[in-house]
């Protein structure tokens, strides 16, 4: 049962390196999304895809790219790292079609930005 | 624009007594209403949700919740809490369009259960 699968893990990185977040899913889910959880803030949307070659932004999709070449894959792309991008990120996929679809979560990735 | 509160950072209980986790929300039209649980270092996982019908909604791990309309509340119960149970709890609530599917998460409230 692999579900949403992240990597990696945790990551340190030095303010303006870059560095591309991985998510995969297994579902066959049409929808694919980032959130970035921050203490106090809850989560807010990144970027979403509704499908393959189909993405756009969510709150705050500033410093980030994502693409959707296939529907298993939704990598996240941080351009230049800074501080303010310290956060957990949680990639999410869903049936899309109807608003009853549970989302799933992947297990998360701590990035820090040094 | 939709939104939840969760209105208390955080909830302790004594092992074996009920618990309860608030969230109240704002939304225009029928809520789909949502909460996932968090463990420490762990992603999100699905406990319960209110789509429509009955407004005791019954979850994973012996969670469940009461849709109150008239209240806008949808909080979260548990009869008799477990140390296990300690984790950090978000209530959601589904903004929804064609081509566009979101969670509003309220911010958060960590529970933490007493032996």
């Amino acid at each position: 049962n692999a579900g949403v699968t992240q990597t990696p893990k945790f990551q340190v990185l030095k303010t303006g390196q870059s560095m591309t977040l991985q998510c995969a899913q297994d579902m066959n889910h049409e929808y694919m999304s980032w959130y970035r959880q921050d203490p106090g803030m809850g989560l807010r949307l990144i970027h979403y895809s509704v499908g393959a070659g189909i993405t756009d932004q969510g709150e705050v999709p500033n410093g980030y790219n994502v693409s959707r070449s296939t529907t298993e894959d939704f990598p996240l792309r941080l351009l230049s790292a800074a501080p303010s991008q310290t956060s957990v990120y949680f990639c999410a996929s869903s049936y899309s079609g109807t608003r009853r679809n549970t989302i799933y979560f992947g297990e998360g990735s701590w990035l820090t930005v040094v | 624009a939709q939104s939840v509160a969760q209105p208390e950072d955080q909830v302790n209980v004594a092992e074996g007594n009920p618990l309860t986790v608030k969230c109240t929300y704002s939304v225009s039209g029928n809520p789909y209403l949502f909460w996932y649980v968090q463990y420490p270092n762990r992603g999100l996982q699905f406990l319960l949700k209110y789509i429509t019908g009955d407004n005791l909604v019954k979850g994973s791990y012996g969670f469940e919740a009461e849709f109150n309309k008239s209240q806008t509340s949808f909080h979260l119960k548990k009869p008799s809490a477990l140390v296990s149970d300690s984790a950090l709890y978000f209530c959601a609530v589904r903004e929804f369009s064609p081509g566009y599917n979101k969670l509003i998460f309220g911010a958060g409230t960590r529970l933490a259960v007493h032996p």
